[in-house]
């Protein structure tokens, strides 16, 4: 069955470093997204991304944050420079079509810690 | 504004009880869609149900069901004979009808189930 897979599944990094958050969507899906739970919190929407645009972001989604789909299949949120509260699940979701006849199908997870 | 209440923070049972996990939403939209994602501990989000607001019909799958009801905006999931796989923390979420379909999640419901 196809799956979203992100990577790394843990990323460890110092404060003020970039780090970039990887991810390979459902190939054929056409929506993605990028969401986030801080440890034992909901899940929080930061950004989607259809027909290679920004579609929508929320307010999380600061100038620190970005979001690429460079090569056709991979879908990538960078943080340009970290922070002691980026530290997250950072989750990425794929899906086929509009909500009204698809669901959204999520990755594993990339957990981030900065230290 | 749209908004996700999951009230239940915390359920305990013991296997082969029966749990209704709540969900209460608010929305202004017409058109809009329900869903309840499961977290097992592994840390995922596994889609369980999607509902859109124009189809109230409940719905059954083998020991899970899901009781829509928009006069009181809630779409409530009851787990029965509950198994020790079954914990988790539930997540209901809602969509409204739009470009990006962005998932508002509830603060989530973790079940415990004991032996």
């Amino acid at each position: 069955e196809p799956e979203v897979t992100q990577t790394p599944s843990h990323q460890v990094t110092q404060m003020g470093q970039e780090v970039i958050l990887r991810c390979v969507p459902i190939s054929n899906h056409l929506y993605f997204y990028w969401y986030r739970q801080i440890l034992g919190q909901k899940v929080e929407f930061l950004v989607s991304f259809y027909n290679n645009e920004i579609s929508e972001k929320s307010e999380i989604f600061d100038d620190q944050f970005s979001v690429e789909r460079p090569d056709g299949s991979n879908f990538t949120l960078k943080i340009r420079s970290t922070k002691l509260e980026d530290s997250a699940m950072y989750f990425c979701a794929s899906r086929k079509g509009v909500a009204m006849n698809t669901e959204a199908f999520f990755g594993q997870g990339t957990r981030l810690t900065v230290v | 504004a749209q908004k996700v209440t999951q009230a239940q923070t915390e359920i305990s049972v013991v296997e082969k009880e029966d749990v209704t996990l709540d969900c209460v939403y608010e929305t202004r939209d017409t058109t809009y869609y329900l869903f309840w994602y499961k977290q097992p501990p592994s840390g995922e989000l596994v889609f369980l149900i999607r509902r859109n607001s124009f189809d109230e019909q409940n719905e059954i799958s083998g020991r899970y069901s899901w009781n829509f009801q928009k006069s009181t905006s809630s779409f409530n999931f009851t787990i029965t004979a509950s198994q020790v796989v079954d914990s988790a923390v539930y997540f209901c979420a809602l969509s409204e009808a739009g470009n990006t379909d962005k998932l508002i999640f509830g603060t989530g419901t973790r079940l415990q189930v004991f032996p």
